[in-house]
């Protein structure tokens, strides 16, 4: 079974600047995808970025980019130019591949994201 | 907007009730997924749909129950409900191709009372 694990609780940063979160992953899978969730207050699930294992290119979504480590099973969020709307918990998942019926998404435990002004 | 519609959004309940969530997918999407987030935990997966067969269960509960219909809605019954099943049940839907990417819903939130 696949676990997904995210070792920072919390973090805050002060608008405009840089933040990282960590998540790491354990399969023994060779092709999956994984994803980063945004869940702001309103609690609404929200997709950030999305990066498939077999690409070495690391996926970038605006302000928001990954650091893809396949070989260290590593995948961080980097929040650059920090909102105030970035504010929300952020939780990193994991899915198998190929994606037909019967595969799911894993979740790791969420990084709560205080962003100050 | 994701495209996957819940009912109802809030729901306030009494212990040992039944109630009934219901999702309509994206447009075009075969799987339908239910998750349940509690205050204090994270988001455990129960079941999943594929045009309309069940193809994976997680942590259900035997009191809860889902199907998918012909249409591909699908709707989650939890019955014999007790203060502990208080949550945001998640419905999310996707469609294999489409970068194997799952699209959620804005949640039934339960309160058992």
């Amino acid at each position: 079974a696949q676990t997904v694990t995210q070792s920072q609780p919390e973090m805050s940063v002060q608008e405009a600047e840089t933040v990282t979160l960590s998540c790491t992953y354990d399969t023994s899978e060779n092709n999956y995808y994984l994803f980063w969730y945004k869940q702001p207050p309103s609690r609404q699930m929200i997709l950030v970025i999305r990066q498939e294992a077999y690409k070495q290119q690391n996926a970038t979504e605006n302000r928001f980019s990954v650091n893809f480590q396949k070989a260290a099973k590593s995948f961080s969020l980097k929040i650059s130019d920090s909102q105030l709307g970035d504010t929300a918990m952020y939780f990193c998942a994991f899915m198998k591949h190929p994606v037909a019926a019967g595969n799911k998404l894993t979740f790791g435990g969420g990084t709560r994201v205080l962003v100050k002004p | 907007d994701s495209g996957v519609t819940q009912t109802p959004k809030h729901l306030i309940t009494a212990t040992g009730q039944r109630v009934t969530l219901r999702c309509s997918p994206r447009s075009g999407d075969l799987s339908v997924y239910w998750y349940q987030q509690s205050l204090d935990q994270g988001l455990q997966f129960l079941i999943q749909y594929y045009n309309g067969e069940e193809r994976a269960k997680g942590n259900i509960l035997e009191r809860f129950s889902a199907q998918q219909f012909p249409d591909l809605h699908s709707e989650l019954n939890l019955s014999s409900l007790e203060l502990g099943d208080s949550a945001l049940y998640f419905c999310a839907s996707s469609v294999v191709g489409n970068g194997n990417t799952i699209y959620f819903g804005e949640g039934s939130w339960l309160t058992v009372v």
